[in-house]
C-alpha cells in the first residue's frame, strides 16, 4: 500500500517553461488536493476535487491548472511557469467515509524557477 | 481567505516541560478542526480529529481542546521529550468538508 505518490521530487524550471507534478492515490479517496508551502505562510491549499471529474479553486490557484480523469490521480500542471511558483508542493487525499476530510500527504515535490 | 492563527510561532523547551500552543479560527461556517504533526524532511500526519464544541482528545502525553463558539483549539504536550520535537499545524475545514485552510504552524524543539 503505497499511500499517496508524488513525482517529481525535485525539479528546476526556467521562466516560461511548462510542467506537471503528478500524485497517485491507491486507498481510493475521493477526495485530492494539491497545496503549496511557502516559508512564514503555512500549508495554502491550490486547488481540490471531491470525486473523478469534479475539481474547484482553493485559496491560491492561478497559475495552475488541474484535472481528475480518474479517482487514483490528480496532477498539477503549471502551464508557464513563474519564479514566484518557486515553492514545495504537496498533495493529499482523504476519504469522506471517514468524516471530517482528514489528509494524508504525499512526500512533497520540491519545485525551483529561475 | 479565512484567517487561521497559531501562537506561539516557535518554542523552545526543555526536556520534562509541559506546553501548549493555540489556534484561532473563524468561529462560523465550522465543520472540522485538525491537527496535526510535521517532523522536519517527512510529510504532515494527522494527530486529532475534534468537529464538535467542547471536544477534548488525548493520545499519550498530548490532549487537545476546541471551542468552536469562541473560535479556539488548544494543543497541550505533558512532560515534552526529544522526539516531540516538530512543527504542529492545526487546519480549519469548513465548506461543508471541501476546504481546508492551515495555519503557520508551532514549531517546537524540546532540547535534552
Amino acid at each position: 500500500n503505497a499511500g499517496v505518490t508524488q513525482t517529481p521530487k525535485f525539479q528546476v524550471l526556467k521562466t516560461g517553461q511548462s510542467m506537471t507534478l503528478q500524485c497517485a492515490q491507491d486507498m481510493n479517496h475521493e477526495y485530492m488536493s494539491w497545496y503549496r508551502q511557502d516559508p512564514g505562510m503555512g500549508l495554502r491549499l491550490i486547488h481540490y476535487s471531491v470525486g473523478a471529474g469534479i475539481t474547484d479553486q482553493g485559496e491560491v490557484p492561478n497559475g495552475y491548472n488541474v484535472s481528475r480523469s480518474t479517482t487514483e490521480d490528480f496532477p498539477l500542471r503549471l502551464l508557464s511557469a513563474a519564479p514566484s511558483q518557486t515553492s514545495v508542493y504537496f498533495c493529499a487525499s482523504s476519504y469522506q467515509g471517514s468524516g471530517a476530510n482528514v489528509l494524508t500527504f504525499g512526500a512533497g515535490s520540491r519545485l525551483t524557477v529561475l | 481567505i479565512l484567517n487561521v492563527e497559531q501562537s506561539p510561532q516557535s518554542l523552545h523547551v526543555q526536556e520534562g516541560d509541559s506546553t501548549n500552543f493555540t489556534c484561532s479560527f473563524p468561529s462560523s461556517n465550522f465543520y472540522a478542526l485538525h491537527w496535526y504533526r510535521w517532523e522536519t524532511a517527512k510529510s504532515p500526519e494527522a494527530l486529532f480529529v475534534m468537529t464538535l464544541n467542547g471536544d477534548e482528545k488525548k493520545k499519550g502525553r498530548i490532549s487537545a481542546t476546541l471551542n468552536t463558539k469562541e473560535g479556539y483549539s488548544y494543543l497541550y504536550i505533558k512532560g515534552s521529550q526529544p522526539e516531540d520535537s516538530a512543527t504542529y499545524l492545526c487546519a480549519f475545514v469548513y465548506g461543508g468538508y471541501q476546504k481546508v485552510t492551515f495555519g503557520t504552524g508551532t514549531k517546537l524543539q524540546v532540547i535534552p
